[in-house]
């Protein structure tokens, strides 16, 4: 069974600075494709960005960036330069190859201090 | 483009009665994924439908029911509410079979049962 843990439940950071968000995961299949989302307090799920596991590259998009340790089995999303507007809550993701089925941690709630 | 639009976006029901809740994918999708999001139990997967047949389902009671028409709009149903079924239900919507990196939720819509 798959599994994603986020170990950090809530934390500051100042505005402008950068910021790292953890997420171990555990599957045994070796075809994956991990996501990070952002959930304002409105609820809507945004797209932030993904990694499949045969990816050479850590994904990035634009202030994102996703440090993609496969032997470790981690995913911490990178958030540079924060802003106001990135307080939410975020949550790492992950499917397997076959379906659309997404497997979700518990979230990190962020806030972005002035 | 049209984002993935779920209807209604609240609803308040009382215990025993029934529920539908409706999905409308972003046009051209054909994979719809619905989601259960509660403070306790976190993001859980309901369902998942692909062309009209459903594909993987959660671990959830009978009372929980979809489907999908030949438009590619989903409905979910739950049937003889519970107080723990208050949560915020969102659908999320994919291009393919297998979408790899798509998958692009609506707002939500938030049941609260009394």
């Amino acid at each position: 069974a798959q599994k994603i843990t986020q170990t950090q439940p809530g934390m500051f950071v100042q505005e402008k600075e950068a910021v790292t968000l953890d997420c171990t995961y555990d599957t045994s299949d070796p075809s994956y494709g991990l996501f990070w989302y952002k959930q304002p307090s409105s609820g809507e799920m945004i797209f932030l960005i993904y990694q499949g596991s045969y990816d050479q590259q850590n994904a990035t998009e634009g202030r994102y960036s996703l440090n993609f340790q496969k032997a470790r089995k981690s995913a911490n999303l990178v958030i540079s330069a924060s802003q106001l507007g990135d307080s939410a809550m975020y949550f790492c993701a992950m499917r397997k190859a076959a379906g659309n089925k997404l497997t979700f941690g518990g979230g990190t709630r962020v806030l972005v201090k002035p | 483009k049209a984002g993935v639009t779920q209807t209604p976006r609240y609803l308040i029901k009382t215990r025993g009665q029934q529920v539908t809740l409706s999905c409308s994918p972003i046009s051209g999708h054909r994979s719809v994924s619905w989601y259960q999001q509660t403070p306790g139990q976190g993001l859980q997967f309901l369902f998942e439908y692909f062309s009209e047949t459903q594909r993987n389902k959660g671990n959830f009671p009978g009372r929980f029911s979809g489907r999908q028409f030949s438009n590619s709009r989903s409905e979910m149903n739950v049937s003889t509410l519970e107080l723990g079924d208050s949560a915020l239900y969102l659908c999320a919507s994919s291009k393919r079979e297998e979408s790899y990196n798509e998958q692009f939720f609506g707002p939500g819509t938030r049941l609260t049962v009394l």
